[in-house]
Formats: structure tokens, C-alpha cells, sequence
């Protein structure tokens, strides 16, 4: 099965800006959806299809895809992004959702 | 407004029995593929299994750690789905969250519950 791999924590001060990788083989070719999820809260989709925002997510949140690693890219860090970040894909074997291990996002 | 709402979870020992109950509203249940993804203490999120609409088959998949242990049926008339756990292990100790699954298997998962937590312990 498919497996996505991520950082387990990342750390920024805030007005800098986080970089959240998530790794799979040929990743560029599949479409990333990232979500954001707080303490004991339901996960929010924060980007999908790579790099679309949904309405009501900050346009300081982008996405970007190619190759071996996708990236959920956080600018102008506020303490209100403090979270966990994980990324999911379709298989295309299964058709089952996969989904990364998460990343916490610390605001210094 | 798209409410998802939960209903159930609690404290059980080691094979015995639990269900999950989930009411959606704001969109058309009936056609709606409904899923489960649990999250164990401090561990990331988990794929357990989904109900196609009766439109689409109405039938079940499951995530290889669950299957057999774990039904899920859904009640259209209540836009209700139900996710009954049976021969409950320790590590079935998690926060459940009941979420609508995208139709197209390419879309994210954008409606969520509040989560049920069920603790599976001696």
C-alpha cells in the first residue's frame, strides 16, 4: 500500500514562514489534500488538489507537488497555526484514503 | 449548514462490544458515502472503513486491522450510519470520527464529526 511519510514536528517563530513536507513515491503524480487539526478537534481541509485553498483558509496557506515530495507551506506564522498537519492521497490500488503521519507545527 | 453529529463511544473490555452512531444534515445523505477514521492517543489519523450509498451498492470496505470485527450500516430514513465494533482489542483504543468520504475517491474528506472516543481497557 501506499505510504506517506512526514516530519513529526516542525518549529517556526512567528511572521516566518513553515515549510511541512510530506513524502511518497512519485507524489507529484497524485493529488495532496492537507489538513489541519487542534487539540482534540475535528481535522479542516486547509488545501486541496496540491495547491487550492478552500474558501475561509488564509491565504497565507499554500501548496506545492512535484516529484517525491509534496509541501504545505505556512507564511507570515501566526500562534493561531499551532497544530498538527497531515497530508492524504487516493491509493489507486485500493481506492482507499491514505493519510500521513502528521507534522506538529510549533509557534515559537 | 452541514452539521455532523456523534453519538456514543465509552469505556469497554477487552471483547466486548460497541457502536458509534452518527446524524449528518445539510447535504443529501442518501447518495452520501459515509466513513470512519480513528486517531489512538497521541497517533495520527486512520482510515477504518466506508458505506457506498444504496445508489451506488451500499456496500461495505474495511481497513485490514478491523475487517471482521467491524460492520458499518446506515439508516437513510434518519441520515443516519452506525458503525458497530465487536471483539474490541486494546489497540482499538482511539477518537472515532464519522466523515462524509468523497464519491469520486479523488476529492478530500471535508465534513467531519466532533469525534466519539472509545477506551478499550481491562
Amino acid at each position: 500500500s501506499y505510504v506517506l511519510t512526514q516530519s513529526p514536528s516542525v518549529s517556526v517563530a512567528p511572521e516566518n514562514t513553515a515549510r511541512i513536507t510530506c513524502g511518497g513515491n512519485n507524489i507529484g503524480s497524485e493529488s495532496v489534500h492537507w489538513y489541519q487539526q487542534k487539540s482534540g478537534q475535528a481535522p479542516v481541509v486547509v488545501i486541496s488538489y496540491d495547491n487550492d485553498r478552500p474558501s475561509g483558509i488564509p491565504e497565507r496557506f499554500s501548496g506545492s507537488n512535484s516529484g517525491n515530495t509534496a509541501t504545505l507551506t505556512i507564511s507570515r506564522v501566526e500562534a493561531g497555526d499551532e497544530a498538527d498537519y497531515y497530508c492524504q492521497v487516493w491509493d489507486r490500488s485500493s481506492h482507499h484514503p491514505v493519510f500521513g503521519g502528521g507534522t506538529k507545527l510549533t509557534v515559537l | 449548514e452541514v452539521q455532523v453529529v456523534q453519538s456514543g463511544g465509552g469505556s469497554v473490555k477487552p471483547g466486548g462490544s460497541l457502536r458509534l452512531s452518527c446524524t449528518a444534515s445539510g447535504f443529501t445523505f442518501s447518495i452520501a458515502w459515509m466513513a470512519w477514521v480513528r486517531q489512538a492517543p497521541g497517533k495520527g489519523l486512520e482510515w477504518v472503513g466506508r458505506i457506498k450509498s444504496a445508489i451506488d451498492g451500499g456496500t461495505t470496505e474495511f481497513a485490514a486491522p478491523v475487517q471482521g470485527r467491524f460492520t458499518v450500516s446506515r439508516d437513510d430514513s434518519k441520515n443516519t450510519v452506525y458503525l458497530q465494533m465487536n471483539s474490541l482489542k486494546a489497540e482499538d483504543t482511539a477518537l472515532y470520527f464519522c466523515t462524509r468520504e468523497p464519491r469520486d475517491v479523488s476529492s478530500p474528506f471535508e465534513f467531519w464529526g466532533q469525534g466519539a472516543l472509545v477506551t478499550v481497557a481491562s
